[in-house]
């Protein structure tokens, strides 16, 4: 099993661009997380997905941010424009949705805006 | 709306020992799971244990064994002769049964960071 995959691993970029981070997840998961993580606010979520339909979006900071699951095995998370404050690991998660199952996280994103 | 407590910011311990990490949780339903993650310093966020709330019996992965206490909404994670691989960052998460819209988010704690000495 691939696991969830996520890219880049490492972004580097001056504030005022725009971001696309990606993800794809374990094959036959059905929900996909997307969450920021940082030494102040720790862990968030940020919104999530059933069958590639957003469910609660409510985590989302701002209208810059955005997010799209075109199909079953792709997911992005955008920002545009970034900015310092955006500077955070990002992290993808895949699970079923039968009885319980856990959440299976990719290896994150480390995002720094200049 | 459930919320999870990690009440141990940091918790340390000598290499080979035990260390217990607490996790409390608040919740109205009867039925839910309950998860630890660990992520080291390679951030990574890998699943621990897992714990049905229908179980009476805790569950045990190797080292690592959960006192779940239902009444209590209590879910702790027990590390037996503690390695220095274990040191990480640990994160106590709820999941309930419910779904919304077919699907079921994770609340997460704090976490807990957790140092081996050698």
């Amino acid at each position: 099993d691939a696991g969830v995959i996520q890219s880049p691993r490492h972004e580097v970029t001056e504030m005022g661009q725009e971001v696309t981070l990606r993800c794809k997840p374990i094959s036959g998961h059905n929900s996909l997380f997307w969450y920021r993580q940082t030494m102040m606010r720790g862990l968030e979520l940020l919104i999530y997905f059933n069958n590639n339909v957003p469910i609660d979006d409510s985590g989302m900071p701002e209208d810059r941010f955005s997010a799209k699951m075109p199909n079953a095995s792709f997911s992005t998370l955008k920002i545009q424009p970034s900015e310092p404050r955006d500077s955070a690991v990002y992290f993808c998660a895949s699970s079923s949705t039968r009885g319980g199952q856990p959440q299976h996280f990719g290896d994150g994103t480390r995002l720094s805006i200049l | 709306a459930q919320t999870v407590t990690q009440s141990q910011p940091e918790m340390s311990v000598q290499e080979a020992e035990t260390v217990t990490l607490s996790c409390t949780y608040d919740t109205s339903e009867s039925d839910y799971y309950l998860f630890w993650y660990k992520q080291p310093p390679s951030r990574q966020m890998i699943l621990v244990i897992r714990q049905e709330a229908y179980k009476q019996q805790n569950a045990t992965e190797n080292r690592f064994s959960v006192n779940f206490q239902k009444a209590a909404k209590s879910f702790s994670l027990k590390i037996s002769d503690s390695q220095l691989g274990d040191a990480a960052m640990y994160f106590c998460a709820y999941r309930s049964t419910i779904k919304i819209q077919g699907a079921q988010k994770l609340v997460f704690g704090q976490g807990t960071r957790l140092t081996i000495n050698p």
